[in-house]
């Protein structure tokens, strides 16, 4: 298996609901990663885990929550969204972090917050 | 901020060779250059890496400056399933320098 799986691939959302994204990987890679993606801009980067560990926070509103349970699984915890936070969300994995050349994108899951 | 500087966008006609530039004068003697794609609608898809020398894989050729100040990305046989937003990326292949990608080449394969 050498795919990143995300799931939903469509959302829509209210402001005041609370959902999670989901994200798996059987390829041993220890490392995952959440970027954010707006129509017509690059990948940014929002979290990484290292060994299920929290590595990087780059300075996202705690409205995002980020949660890996096991090396094979990374959630986001969605709640209190604001429109503007409407985009596509993707998760990589890589081997280890850091590993340019390594990193697996999932299709990703488009939001849309109303 | 990205450390690299590409084209907004190109066009290629299928079949023939789709030539991507990629200039990053500021690079460093340790950082490889890297590429990716990113097809509509989907997650971006590792094309090729390289530090000094020139590359070949199944995909793509990578063709770096002797300076190391510039790159060519290069599909040798463009298809239409080549059209996608290409970047180049600049970084350390080690731990803890995150991953940056910049706006990126529009290819626009066409028939």
């Amino acid at each position: 298996d050498t795919e990143v799986t995300q799931t939903p691939k469509h959302l829509v959302m209210g402001m005041t609901n609370k959902k999670s994204l989901k994200c798996e990987q059987h390829m041993g890679h220890r490392a995952m990663y959440w970027y954010k993606q707006k129509a017509k801009k690059p990948p940014e980067l929002m979290f990484v885990y290292s060994y299920e560990k929290l590595s990087i926070n780059e300075s996202v509103p705690s409205r995002f929550s980020p949660e890996c349970p096991n090396s094979s699984l990374l959630n986001l915890h969605l709640h209190a969204l604001q429109p503007e936070d409407s985009a596509l969300y993707l998760c990589a994995s890589s081997q280890d972090q850091g590993m340019g050349y390594g990193y697996t994108f999932g299709s990703g899951t488009r939001l849309t917050v109303v | 901020d990205a450390k690299t500087t590409q084209p907004t966008s190109m066009d290629c006609a299928e079949g023939r060779a789709a030539n991507l530039p990629c200039n990053h004068s500021t690079i460093s003697g340790n950082e490889y250059v890297y590429w990716y794609r990113q097809i509509h609608s989907q997650g971006p898809q590792y094309i090729i890496h390289g530090l000094k020398n020139n590359e070949t894989n199944e995909m793509a050729s990578l063709i770096i400056t002797e300076d190391r100040k510039s790159s060519t990305l290069i599909l040798p046989h463009a298809t239409l399933r080549d059209t996608a937003v290409y970047y180049c990326i600049v970084k350390l292949d080690n731990y803890g320098q995150n991953f940056v990608f910049g706006p990126g080449t529009r290819l626009s394969v066409l028939p």
